[in-house]
């Protein structure tokens, strides 16, 4: 059962825009900073935003990241099919002393 | 190429034990800490372990705490998962990623391995 939240699908139609929101507490992303994955159906997961809102090199500027109090937010702009997959987001839990992933989040282009 | 490639995964009845090693290449191995993510069938990313480059710090989540244990050669440039007492809800795609981040505050993953399937039979 994961500490972080997301909900469970978000959709859109190709050329719009979606948000895809992730909320914890003060012992993960309030005092930590929050990742985010893409899993393409049948594929490991893959580095998108990392410390918040910076993109790893070959990650488009369509793709963004936020962060504010215990939430933070992924925001995806321009949708395309190819974005179509499973998106997670993950932080430290210094409570647990264990890294924590959100519940994930199916986005679907319509 | 920047590579992690993992091993090991199998079929084995609950009780049993399996391990599971993470082998890399592309850069420099002993630098970097690494960790095991997991997923089972149809669920999410669940964090399994975590290991220093040094292997001076060790965390696990609770539900693996006892019964795995990870460790690492870095002559060998790979890391290794030592699972024991396997329960059916063990049964996932284990990955290994690598850890980046100048403090577990900043903890991300940025490179991941294909996985290797793990299904234990009750």
């Amino acid at each position: 059962q994961s500490v972080l939240t997301q909900p469970p699908s978000v959709s859109a139609a190709p050329g719009q825009e979606v948000t895809i929101s992730c909320s914890g507490s003060s012992s993960n992303i309030g005092n930590n900073y929050v990742s985010w994955y893409q899993q393409l159906p049948g594929t490991a997961p893959k580095l998108l935003i990392y410390e918040n809102n910076n993109r790893p090199s070959g990650i488009p500027d369509r793709l963004s990241g936020s962060k504010s109090g215990t939430s933070a937010t992924l925001g995806i702009t321009g949708l395309q099919t190819g974005d179509e997959a499973d998106y997670y987001c993950g932080t430290w839990d210094s409570s647990l002393s264990a890294y924590v992933f959100g519940t994930g989040t199916k986005v679907t282009v319509l | 190429e920047v590579q992690l490639v993992e091993s090991g995964g199998g079929l084995v009845q609950s009780g049993g034990s399996l391990r599971l090693s993470c082998a890399a290449s592309g850069f420099t191995f002993s630098a970097y800490s690494i960790n095991w993510v997991r997923q089972a069938p149809g669920k999410g990313l669940e964090w399994v372990s975590y290991i220093t480059s040094r292997s001076s710090t060790i965390y696990y989540a609770d539900s693996v705490e006892g019964r795995f244990t990870i460790s690492r050669d870095n002559t060998k440039n790979s890391v290794y998962l030592q699972m024991n007492s396997l329960r059916a809800e063990d049964t996932a795609v284990y990955y290994c990623a690598r850890v980046r981040g100048s403090s577990l505050s900043f903890y991300y993953m940025d490179v991941w391995g294909r996985g290797t399937t793990v299904t234990v039979s009750s």
